[in-house]
């Protein structure tokens, strides 16, 4: 089962409807964001990803939206598919953290459900 | 190969013993990334390598922890003396550049009891 002390932020969605997840970031050297799908058991998946000199990017059926002026970044997903249950995580780079390596400081998830 | 291999899958290991991951990056991938999630939800970034070279470890705990990525072997990770709050699942991700697109393995669950 699920561990003791599990919480994640949930969405539920009726399949064919939109589905708007929000991420807020803190850091406001972050230059490159990206959109991750992890279904159970398997590893992050990309989905999309965003500059910072840009404030919206499509993609098939997903578009993301990046706010830098509240440091907020969304993702949408046009007609939800059950295909599309999964927890989705917000990445954030910043060049100048660490060693400069771009290592990705991650979000801290939400999971989508789709309703048949 | 066309993934990021990773091995084991699972892991049981008591309080106390040693711990190895192995992770085959992509063929062509210069880049590693090894994280760590915790109840399947904050991911936690441990340590990076261009080719066999530590590139960024600030992530990584000095005292338990090391990692290599050796010619023509796969990468690993290591844990000395596991502690109970080393469970969780250990990513291995590979990228053609430093800034480029992470490709993520399955992960290899570890579970200290």
């Amino acid at each position: 089962g699920e561990s003791v002390g599990l919480h994640l932020p949930t969405l539920s969605v009726q399949e064919g409807d939109n589905s708007i997840i929000n991420c807020a970031y803190s850091n406001s050297a972050s230059d490159y964001f990206i959109w991750y799908k992890q279904e159970s058991g398997k590893g992050p998946q990309f989905i999309i990803d965003i500059r910072s000199n840009m404030d919206k990017r499509q993609g098939q059926r997903v578009t993301v939206l990046l706010n830098k002026t509240v440091k907020h970044l969304s993702l949408q997903i046009a007609a939800t598919q059950p295909g599309d249950s999964a927890v989705y995580f917000c990445a954030e780079t910043d060049p100048y953290s660490g060693a400069g390596s771009y290592q990705l400081t991650f979000g801290k998830g939400t999971k989508l459900s789709v309703i048949p | 190969g066309e993934e990021v291999a990773q091995t084991p899958k699972h892991l049981v290991r008591g309080e106390g013993q040693k711990a190895k991951l192995y992770c085959a990056p992509i063929k062509g991938h210069s880049y590693v990334f090894w994280y760590q999630q915790v109840l399947k939800n904050e991911f936690k970034f441990l340590i990076s390598f261009q080719n066999e070279n530590v590139f960024d470890e600030t992530g990584m705990p000095k005292e338990r922890f090391s990692a290599k990525c050796l010619p023509n072997s796969p990468c690993s990770l290591e844990i000395q003396a596991t502690k109970l709050e080393d469970s969780a699942v250990y990513f291995c991700a590979s990228s053609q550049s430093k800034a480029g697109e992470l490709f993520f393995g399955e992960g290899s669950r570890l579970t200290v009891l």
